[in-house]
């Protein structure tokens, strides 16, 4: 079984400050199926990146993905009141098909 | 678009049965996709129950396998969840989701809104 990590677990900052978030494999997986979620408190998550790069429909680009192998990461560039709240990777896989990192806090500083 | 609405007890008895409906619309559920359930504990992470594609086909999380079932009506275009000898651990919020897949990935959108079930006598 693949285990996802995120860190940090928390990141305070401010508004207008660029948000580097880590998602880390425990072996190596296709870019293909890495994908992030944003969460807000009350709200079911919302899909953001699909295939590690891709913007969902209707996501600013603000919001970038990227990595390979086992190390991935999103990036808000510079960070709106709006996009304070919980971040979750996600892998697509064999067995459990899909597997969830623990999720980073990104809350206001 | 898709859209998906959680329905279902939202009390269910320790040892008892949590059953949870999917209502899904804006598409039939006989497309090409998988439909999936996920979980989260008040306060905590998601975590991914399991799966069913139209004709039936299934997988679970072997974590809860022995305890899940996750069956579909294509005619009602809906899929329903049951988790049976639950326990407190199981209270959550439920949600439905579409597992979307293009050629080179696969992910979870559109979801519904979520149903909190709690596991209380």
């Amino acid at each position: 079984e693949i285990v996802l990590t995120q860190s940090p677990g928390t990141l305070s900052l401010s508004p207008g400050e660029r948000a580097t978030l880590s998602c880390r494999a425990s072996q190596s997986v296709s870019s293909s199926y890495l994908a992030w979620y944003q969460q807000k408190p009350g709200q079911a998550p919302r899909l953001l990146i699909y295939g590690a790069s891709s913007r969902a429909t209707g996501i600013p680009d603000r919001f970038s993905g990227s990595g390979s192998g086992t190390d991935f990461s999103l990036t808000i560039s510079r960070l709106e009141p709006e996009d304070f709240a919980v971040y979750y990777c996600q892998l697509y896989g064999n067995s459990p098909r899909l597997t969830f990192g623990p999720g980073t806090k990104v809350d206001i500083k | 678009q898709v859209q998906l609405q959680e329905s279902g007890p939202g009390l269910v008895k320790p040892s008892g049965t949590l059953s949870l409906t999917c209502a899904v619309s804006g598409g039939s559920i006989s497309s090409s996709n998988w439909w999936s359930w996920v979980r989260q504990p008040p306060g905590k992470g998601l975590e991914w129950i399991g799966e069913i594609y139209h004709r039936g086909s299934t997988n679970y999380n072997p974590s809860l396998k022995s305890r899940v079932t996750i069956s579909v009506d294509n005619s009602k275009n809906q899929f329903s969840l049951k988790l049976n000898s639950v326990t407190a651990a199981d209270t959550a919020v439920y949600y439905c989701a579409r597992l979307y897949c293009t050629s080179t990935s696969c992910s979870l959108d559109p979801w519904g809104q979520g149903t909190l079930v709690t596991v209380s006598s």
